[in-house]
């Protein structure tokens, strides 16, 4: 049962840089979610899409991208990376119901 | 706007004591809530969730929480905790409704225990 699975685990970006993080899930999830967690600051979420085709931004949406080509695949885009972007990554995917399923986390750090 | 607040950033307790962690929501309606665990380096663990019905909910590892309409709250207990229990605990609400399973955090409550 492999459930929500995020690529990759850790990445190291240079100021500038971009990169692509790939969520997947097997569960034949509509919903599904990019967060942020930062020190403090608990999760936040970036963007999410209520579909294939879809996505809706978040709370904190600016400086990230994101595309829902297929239904069980939801990417995560930095253009430009910059060190507030620091942080650690949650991919998460939802029936519908008022319940979310999350990825282990990818960290990211840029410098 | 809906809110999550945890009031304790830190808490410490000795091993086999109780515990209760605070949290406190910001809802007109009768909200869907959660607790989640982390522990280092890991992701986000459900210990249990309250949709409606029963306000004292049972969750995994001996935790339960209970949903106060009249204090906005929605606690978790544990009457006595192991050094396993040491991780980060958040509590959340479902986003307008919870209809589309986004939640809100609140920032989490740091637990240690001493042995």
């Amino acid at each position: 049962n492999a459930g929500v699975t995020q690529t990759p685990k850790f990445r190291v970006l240079k100021t500038g840089q971009s990169m692509t993080l790939l969520c997947a899930q097997d569960m034949n999830h509509e919903y599904m979610y990019w967060y942020r967690q930062d020190p403090g600051m608990g999760l936040r979420l970036i963007h999410y899409s209520v579909g294939e085709g879809t996505t809706a931004k978040g709370e904190v949406p600016d400086g990230y991208n994101v595309s829902r080509l297929k239904k069980q695949n939801f990417l995560l885009g930095l253009e430009s990376a910059a060190p507030s972007q620091t942080s650690v990554y949650f991919c998460a995917s939802s029936s519908g119901a008022p319940e979310a399923f999350f990825g282990q986390g990818t960290r990211l750090t840029v410098v | 706007a809906q809110s999550v607040t945890q009031p304790d950033i830190h808490i410490t307790v000795s091993e086999g004591a109780s515990l209760e962690l605070r949290c406190n929501y910001s809802y007109g309606a009768t909200p869907y809530l959660f607790w989640y665990v982390q522990s280092p380096g890991q992701g986000l663990q459900l210990l249990l969730k309250y949709f409606s019905g029963d306000t004292l909910v049972q969750g995994i590892k001996g935790f339960e929480a209970e949903f106060k309409r009249s204090q906005s709250s929605f606690n978790l207990r544990k009457p006595s905790v192991h050094w396993s229990d040491a991780a980060e605990y958040f509590c959340a609400v479902g986003a307008d409704g919870g209809s589309q399973g986004n939640l809100i955090f609140g920032k989490g409550t740091k637990l240690s225990v001493k042995p």
